[in-house]
């Protein structure tokens, strides 16, 4: 059972153009949802988050909306830089069980095109 | 202020062997999170620690245990692996109070044979 669902397992954008990479949730219990970036060979490192009390969260380049009542949520990256290439992960987590356990998705691979 | 680190790098293994994989959690952290990730799939959460004890276990057989130690660091103990338990392992070190802030190391690539 897939509670969290990236269905973009590749995603190919123009340097420069914006990158809209894709999350649906299940479980309404979740409460706290994060994006993170990995690299080949590499961990996944944190790029931005958002609890379910807001719908937008921007930091730079990077912003994340939520959609309560669809269970969606969205990155957009503006603009897109060759840098930018690499698997994003989205993660929900339930924060009422008192422990952050969170629930990734499969990755959407993002490749930004110079 | 050193990041999260993880060894070995790669391990082999046959089926039935036991594993051990360590994690030094980054400066400051008293909370370590583990998580595989087999191919193509996104990391599935194994357990979480916080001051020695577990604080939080995901859907894994007890042959899956941990420790953490007084200074943070941590292992992940595999028995009885089995040809499924390949997969990468990943650690996460954060504070308790802010523990939705993880921060991860590289990864060790376990392969059974």
């Amino acid at each position: 059972d897939q509670q969290v669902k990236q269905n973009s397992p590749s995603l190919s954008v123009q340097e420069g153009r914006i990158s809209i990479l894709n999350c649906d949730y299940t479980n309404s219990m979740f409460d706290y949802f994060l994006w993170y970036k990995k690299y080949p060979a590499e961990g996944p490192t944190f790029l931005i988050s958002i609890s379910s009390i807001k719908d937008k969260n921007e930091d730079g380049r990077f912003t994340v909306f939520l959609n309560k009542s669809a269970k969606h949520l969205s990155l957009h990256i503006v603009p897109s830089q060759p840098g930018d290439s690499a698997v994003y992960f989205c993660a929900a987590s339930s924060t009422t069980s008192g422990t952050y356990k969170y629930i990734f998705g499969t990755g959407t691979r993002l490749k930004v095109l110079a | 202020e050193t990041g999260v680190t993880q060894s070995p790098t790669h391990l082999i293994k046959t089926r039935g062997q036991q594993v051990t994989l360590r994690c030094s959690s980054q400066s400051g952290h008293n909370t370590v999170s583990w998580y595989q990730q087999a191919l193509g799939q996104g990391p599935q959460f194994i357990f979480q620690y916080y001051r020695e004890e577990e604080n939080g276990r995901g859907n894994f057989p007890p042959r899956f245990s941990g420790l953490q130690f007084p200074n943070y660091s941590s292992e992940l103990n595999v028995n009885a692996l089995e040809l499924d338990d390949s997969a990468l392992y990943l650690c996460a070190s954060s504070l308790k109070s802010t523990e939705y802030e993880q921060y991860f190391g590289p990864g060790t690539r376990l392969t059974v044979t």
